[in-house]
């Protein structure tokens, strides 16, 4: 078990819009999930906290109206890119720690979400 | 945060065992040593972890120092579907668990 879901697996859109990006924990509750972006040939830099029911905490320099962060259960965050420009093109990757049982505040990762915006 | 230090690249042949160091000076008594894996364009993999004694899974074995100051991950036999980015990562277990991502040790398998 410890199965993490991202949808959509990548997408492609136009400056200006707003993308939402998934992130289930499929087989196990969550405590806390959290947002990574990786830029090509770097490493993964964590973008936010989430806590199920309570307001995201940002890392510095990670703007939080930008980066819209939802977490309304203990299998599902979202992350909305709003007002998306070709900078923000990235790999996006959520990771959940489980809340009980085998595993237990391990950090178990997506397979990430290839955003590209023209 | 503890920092991590690894070398950016290692090369191995196909087969034989593969060490991968990783030197953690500033460790703290609370922190888990964690090994995570990424192949291109995925998400991390977790690989071991461990805190005081060496560490075998069906994956790898970790091989921590007595004073905890490094450790290396031991990958027995190299196969080309372990050639990945490998990342070492000290984990508080207290507080809000983050994991904060070193640079990695890119491994490159030689058929």
């Amino acid at each position: 078990g410890a199965v993490v879901s991202q949808h959509p697996s990548w997408v492609i859109c136009k400056s200006g819009t707003s993308v939402k990006i998934e992130c289930r924990s499929l087989d196990f509750q969550a405590t806390t999930m959290f947002w990574y972006r990786q830029f090509p040939k770097q490493s993964l830099m964590l973008m936010a906290t989430s806590n199920e029911g309570s307001k995201a905490t940002y890392e510095q320099g990670v703007e939080k109206d930008k980066f819209l962060i939802n977490h309304a259960s203990l299998t599902l965050s979202t992350l909305t890119v709003t007002s998306a420009h070709p900078e923000d093109s990235s790999f996006y990757i959520c990771s959940a720690r489980k809340r009980f049982g085998p595993g237990y505040n391990e950090q178990f990762f997506g397979p990430g979400t290839r955003l590209t915006v023209l | 945060d503890a920092k991590t230090t690894q070398p950016n690249s290692m090369e191995s042949n196909e087969e034989e065992p593969v060490h991968l160091p990783c030197n953690h000076s500033t460790i703290s008594g609370t922190d888990y040593i964690h090994w995570y894996r990424q192949l291109p364009s995925q998400g991390p993999e977790y690989v071991i972890h461990g805190l005081t004694s060496n560490v075998n899974n069906r994956m790898a074995s970790l091989a921590i120092a007595e004073d905890r100051k490094s450790s290396t991950l031991i990958l027995h036999r190299a196969t080309l579907r372990d050639a990945a980015v490998y990342y070492c990562i000290l984990r508080r277990e207290t507080g809000a668990n983050n994991l904060f991502f070193g640079t990695g040790t890119r491994l490159t398998v030689i058929p």
